[in-house]
């Protein structure tokens, strides 16, 4: 039982290049996020899926699309890089409930830099 | 008002002491509320959830204040070992999940 998985766990980017974010959970769960985390600005929620066919913007979309690909895989794509991406990009799975929400497991993260 | 907001820190504390710090939220509708734990350079983890009437794991107790709208994580007998980032969760307006930016917590020998 692996949780989820992130994968590159690094990556370095020239501006302009586009990549790919690959995320996988065997939980079992519904929903599924992408969180970017800066210092000083926390967690901020970049887009979600509640279930499997769906996705919805967050706080911060702008300059990223995602894909669902079923239930155990949600990638995160960055189609023209930007110094302004550089961040630590997390995944998460959880449990959504009627206006509420159970907790979230996180992934391991992935490190990016954009020169 | 922030949706929700933490003191940053760092709170710097001997070890075997007791440190409390709350964080505040703004959507009164919220009914999900938690704390993470976060270690350096490494993914948030769930350390408890806050029921309305308060819960304790441990040396961890967690309690929700609706009337003021802040929930607090008290640590007892720290341990050098808690030294890490602490992250509040709650619902934001339109119900989606928001995370505060963190306490940063030091247990000093």
């Amino acid at each position: 039982n692996a949780g989820v998985t992130q994968t590159p766990k690094f990556q370095v980017l020239k501006t302009g290049q586009s990549m790919t974010l690959q995320c996988a959970q065997d939980m079992n769960h519904n929903s599924m996020y992408w969180y970017r985390q800066d210092p000083g600005m926390g967690l901020r929620l970049i887009y979600y899926s509640a279930s499997e066919g769906t996705t919805d913007k967050g706080e911060v979309p702008n300059g990223y699309n995602v894909s669902r690909l079923n239930k155990r895989e949600f990638s995160l794509r960055l189609e023209s890089a930007a110094p302004s991406q550089t961040s630590v990009y997390f995944c998460a799975s959880g449990e959504p409930g009627q206006g509420s929400y159970n907790e979230q497991f996180f992934g391991p993260g992935t490190r990016l830099t954009v020169l | 008002r922030k949706e929700v907001e933490q003191d940053p820190g760092p709170f710097n504390v001997p070890e075997g002491a007791t440190v409390a710090f709350n964080c505040t939220y703004s959507n009164s509708a919220s009914q999900s509320f938690f704390w993470y734990r976060q270690d350096c350079r490494k993914e948030p983890k769930l350390l408890m959830s806050v029921y309305s009437s308060g819960n304790e794991d441990g040396r961890f107790t967690a309690q929700l204040n609706r009337a003021s709208q802040y929930i607090s994580l008290l640590i007892r007998d720290s341990k050098l070992s808690d030294s890490a980032t602490y992250l509040c969760v709650a619902l934001g307006r339109d119900d989606k999940i928001i995370f505060g930016k963190g306490t940063r917590l030091h247990i000093l020998p």
